[in-house]
C-alpha cells in the first residue's frame, strides 16, 4: 500500500495567488482529514470528511479556505487568495471504518511570500 | 477552555534510560487517547491507543497509562535508543466524534 499521497510536497507562491493542495487517501478508508501544522499553533484540524461528506469544518480559518472530496480517492484543499500567514505544513490523513487510528501523508510545505 | 498540554517542549535523556512523557487535558471527556511519533519533515505515525476504560497498554518498549481521574496520560519508552529521538504527540478523540485534537508535542532527544 502506498499510504496517503499528497501533492505537491513543496509549494512557494506569492501573496494573493490561489493554492491547491491534493490528497489521495489509503484505498478503502472512508474518513479523510486535513490538518495544518505551525510552530506557534501545533497541529490543528481544519476539516474532515466521512464517506466524502464534510462533517466538521469548524477549524477552517476563514472563507479563503475551502475543501472538497469529489470521490473516495481524492480531496483538495484550496486557499484563495493566499496570505503569508497561511505558510505552514498541511497534512492529509485518512482512517478506515470504525477508524480510530489516522494515517498521515508526508505533508505539503507551503510558503506564501 | 479545552486544553491538551504536554509536559515540556523538549526532553533530553541518556541512552538506556526510560523516557517519560506527560499529556494532561482539561475540559475533555475522551473516548480514547493516542500517541503519535513525528520525525522532522514527515507526518505523524501512530504508536499506541488507550481507551478511557483501560489503565495501561504496552507494545514492545512502549507503555502508555491513562488516568481519567487525574486527566493524564503517561508515555514511557524503556531502554531508550538514539533512534527514539523524535517529537511525540498525544491526541484525544471524543465520543461520537472521530476527529482528534493534538497536544503541542514533546521533542525527545536520546543521547548515546
Amino acid at each position: 500500500d502506498a499510504g496517503v499521497i499528497q501533492s505537491p510536497r513543496h509549494e512557494v507562491t506569492e501573496m494573493g495567488q490561489e493554492v491547491t493542495l491534493r490528497c489521495k487517501p489509503i484505498s478503502g478508508h472512508n474518513s479523510l482529514f486535513w490538518y495544518r501544522q505551525t510552530m506557534m499553533r501545533g497541529l490543528e484540524l481544519l476539516i474532515y470528511f466521512n464517506n466524502n461528506v464534510p462533517i466538521d469544518d469548524s477549524g477552517m480559518p476563514e472563507d479563503r479556505f475551502s475543501a472538497k472530496m469529489p470521490n473516495a480517492s481524492f480531496s483538495t484543499l484550496k486557499i484563495q487568495p493566499s496570505e503569508p500567514r497561511d505558510s505552514a505544513v498541511y497534512f492529509c490523513a485518512s482512517s478506515g471504518l470504525g477508524g480510530e487510528t489516522q494515517y498521515f501523508g508526508p505533508g505539503t510545505r507551503l510558503l506564501v511570500l | 477552555s479545552q486544553k491538551i498540554e504536554q509536559n515540556s517542549e523538549a526532553l533530553n535523556i541518556q541512552e538506556g534510560k526510560t523516557a517519560t512523557l506527560t499529556c494532561n487535558y482539561t475540559n475533555y471527556s475522551p473516548a480514547y487517547l493516542q500517541w503519535y511519533r513525528q520525525d522532522p519533515g514527515r507526518g505523524p505515525v501512530f504508536l499506541l491507543l488507550i481507551r478511557e476504560n483501560e489503565k495501561e497498554k504496552r507494545k514492545e518498549r512502549l507503555k502508555v497509562t491513562f488516568d481519567t481521574t487525574l486527566k493524564q496520560s503517561l508515555f514511557h519508552i524503556t531502554a531508550s535508543q538514539p533512534a527514539d529521538s523524535a517529537t511525540y504527540l498525544c491526541a484525544i478523540t471524543l465520543y461520537n466524534n472521530n476527529d482528534m485534537r493534538f497536544g503541542a508535542g514533546t521533542r525527545l532527544t536520546v543521547k548515546p
